[in-house]
């Protein structure tokens, strides 16, 4: 059971915006940044997003993302078959000093 | 080129140790925390431990506390996983990844290709 909780899956067409959601607590996601990753099929993760909305270098704008209180959401608009991926957030938690991942989302692009 | 080079995974006993390095190239690891990062096969990503640039701070998951040492050497630019009395559900990719100065803020923005630990008799 992981400490942030994700839907284990999400879908959508080319082309389409699609959300996916990580909900924590306040010793985690209320308290610290959001963290996203991206983990290509038998691939190392990847940094998709750092503090809460902000995109390294090289990652497209069509990944955006949001933090409110204890959840956030991860927005990708024009979803293309690259996209099909693991999608992870993280944060580091305050109680537990340590970081908490949440189980993970499977993007298929259909 | 940025990279970090994981090694010294393999096949252990229930109850044996193993000793993972990761190798670090294009960037002194010395302005950095590191961190290593565990996958069991089919499952989700899960923070093993971390530590601070000059050593002097280490924070462990509770699943591996007192069981696992990390340690870091700055003059060879390479991070250390020591892993004791490991359990068959440790079976998992290894990751070592590279965090920030503040990388709460920050995560881990480079990762090394991991190296695979199979406990099994």
């Amino acid at each position: 059971q992981s400490v942030l909780s994700q839907p284990p899956s999400a879908s959508g067409t080319p082309g389409q915006r699609v959300t996916i959601s990580c909900s924590g607590s306040n010793s985690n996601i209320g308290s610290n940044s959001l963290i996203w990753y991206q983990q290509l099929p038998g691939t190392a993760p990847k940094l998709l997003i750092y503090h809460n909305n902000q995109r390294p270098s090289g990652v497209p704008d069509r990944f955006s993302a949001s933090k409110s209180a204890t959840s956030a959401s991860l927005a990708i608009r024009g979803l293309q078959s690259a996209d099909e991926a693991d999608y992870y957030c993280a944060s580091w938690d305050d109680y537990l000093t340590a970081w908490v991942f949440g189980g993970g989302t499977k993007l298929t692009v259909l | 080129e940025v990279q970090l080079v994981e090694s010294g995974g393999g096949l252990v006993q229930p109850g044996g140790s193993l000793r993972l390095s990761c190798a670090a190239s294009g960037f002194n690891i010395t302005n950095y925390w590191m961190h290593w990062v565990r996958q069991a096969p089919g499952k989700g990503l899960v923070w093993v431990s971390r530590i601070k640039s000059d050593g002097s701070i280490t924070t462990y998951a509770d699943s591996v506390k007192g069981r696992f040492t990390i340690s870091r050497d700055n003059a060879r630019n390479t991070l250390y996983l020591q892993m004791n009395s490991l359990r068959v559900e440790e079976t998992a990719v290894y990751y070592c990844a590279r965090g920030g100065i503040n990388d709460i803020l920050t995560g881990f923005s480079v990762w090394g290709q991991g190296t695979l630990v199979t406990v099994s008799s």
